[in-house]
């Protein structure tokens, strides 16, 4: 079964700083897509970035770029000059081949002015 | 594109009544999953559906609980005899089968089982 693993529960970062969410996943499959998801006070989850496990160049969104390490099944999420406005909760998800979603437990952070 | 809509925002039921929760993807989705969320934890898979055939379910969802989505557009939830720990966001997601990107969830709806 897949697992995702997110050992940070809650984080805090100054603003303008950089930040890094760490995520870890088990998988026996090659094929596969990674995401960040926010989910801010409002609760509707927001995608922030996707990966795809065949690509070894690292995804980047503006101010939000991952470090991904397949063979280490890692997945983290860098933040640089963070706001105010990226403090929510975190998830980590994988997609499986067949298009299921499996989530962290997430990792809540906090953005100091 | 209205993004996904979830409804009711929140419902509060005593244990034991039926509840029912609606979810209206994004029109061009063919794909429509059911999620619920509890409080610390991230959203747990329940089931999904392309167009109209339920093609997943998760053990957790266990014979209280039923999905359908009849015509391939909007899905229903419903919970039958709640019980207290039925109480979670229930979390609505679409997207089209075969695609890269992430699905769009909706804001979701909130039960609390009294």
């Amino acid at each position: 079964a897949q697992t995702v693993t997110q050992s940070q529960p809650e984080m805090s970062v100054q603003e303008a700083e950089t930040v890094t969410l760490s995520c870890t996943y088990d998988t026996s499959e090659s094929d596969y897509y990674l995401f960040w998801y926010k989910q801010p006070p409002s609760r509707q989850m927001i995608l922030v970035i996707r990966q795809e496990a065949y690509k070894q160049q690292n995804a980047t969104e503006n101010r939000f770029s991952v470090n991904f390490q397949k063979a280490a099944k890692s997945f983290s999420l860098k933040i640089s000059d963070s706001q105010l406005g990226d403090a929510a909760m975190y998830f980590c998800a994988y997609r499986s081949p067949g298009n299921q979603f499996y989530f962290g437990t997430g990792t809540s952070l906090t953005v100091i002015p | 594109d209205t993004g996904v809509s979830q409804n009711p925002r929140h419902k509060i039921t005593k244990r034991g009544q039926n509840v029912t929760f609606r979810c209206d993807p994004i029109s061009e989705h063919n794909r429509l999953y059911w999620y619920r969320q509890t409080l610390g934890q991230g959203p747990e898979f329940l089931t999904y559906f392309q167009n109209e055939a339920q093609l997943e379910k998760s053990r957790l969802l266990s014979d209280r609980f039923s999905a359908e989505r009849p015509k391939g557009s909007f899905s229903t939830l419903e919970i039958q005899r709640t019980e207290q720990g039925d109480s979670a966001m229930y979390l609505c997601a679409s997207g089209r089968a075969g695609s890269n990107y992430g699905y769009t969830f909706g804001s979701g709806t909130r039960l609390t089982v009294v």
